[in-house]
């Protein structure tokens, strides 16, 4: 069976600091791999999504950007990390065009 | 653009009585309809989806929905409501086209059964 892992749970940076979440899959191959944010406990905002290595597409202009080293691997960065990138993160992947699963979540908060 | 909407920011409902979360969404073309639920601080979990066939779906957990075209909707029900079911619901929507890798979620019902 597939699964996802997503780390850390929960992270506390300063105003300024770089950052960088990590997304794994296993189970399957060649997935679509997706970063979400989610604020104040609500709506999700698509990030970026990937169809394959090396292959990012942005959805919306900011202060992050993501990278896709392996086919199973999705990283979220930042070089300096701003009070509004605090919120919940969530990783995903689907299999084409089909539903997607979820990571549990890394909420951010940024001081 | 695609985008989805969810009429309702809470429901509240007692605990056996039947329950309606609604959806109504904006594509173009036919669409992949889906559900999920998230509790607190934790990912979302995947419900149910319509992708074609029987406009009655079913899902995890006795949730079922119901697609209708005319009326763009795809609302999530369930005949008799548990205390447990109480969380956020996110209803999401993706054009069936090729290329088309957005999943596109409204912004959440929170969903309250009340003892």
């Amino acid at each position: 069976s597939q699964t996802i892992h997503q780390w850390p749970a929960t992270l506390v940076q300063p105003v300024g600091s770089p950052l960088s979440l990590e997304c794994t899959v296993e189970g399957t191959s060649n997935p679509n791999l997706y970063w979400y944010r989610q604020a104040a406990g609500r709506g999700l905002q698509l990030l970026f999504y990937s169809v394959g290595i090396g292959q990012i597409s942005s959805e919306v202009p900011q202060n992050l950007s993501a990278s896709r080293p392996q086919d199973r691997q999705f990283i979220l960065s930042s070089k300096k990390l701003l009070l509004s990138d605090s919120g919940f993160y969530l990783c995903a992947w689907s299999r084409g065009y089909t539903e997607a699963f979820f990571g549990q979540g890394t909420r951010l908060t940024v001081v | 653009a695609q985008s989805v909407a969810q009429p309702e920011d809470q429901v509240k409902v007692a605990e056996g009585n039947p329950l309606t979360v609604k959806c109504t969404y904006s594509v173009s073309g036919n669409p992949y309809l889906f559900w999920y639920v998230q509790y607190p601080n934790r990912g979302l979990q995947f419900l149910l989806k319509y992708i074609t066939g029987d406009n009655l779906v079913k899902g995890s957990y006795g949730f079922e929905a119901e697609f209708n075209k005319s009326q763009t909707s795809f609302h999530l029900k369930k005949p008799s409501a548990l205390v447990s079911d109480s969380a956020l619901y996110f209803c999401a929507v993706r054009a069936l086209a090729a290329g088309s890798y957005q999943l596109t979620f409204g912004k959440g019902t929170k969903l309250s059964v009340i003892p």
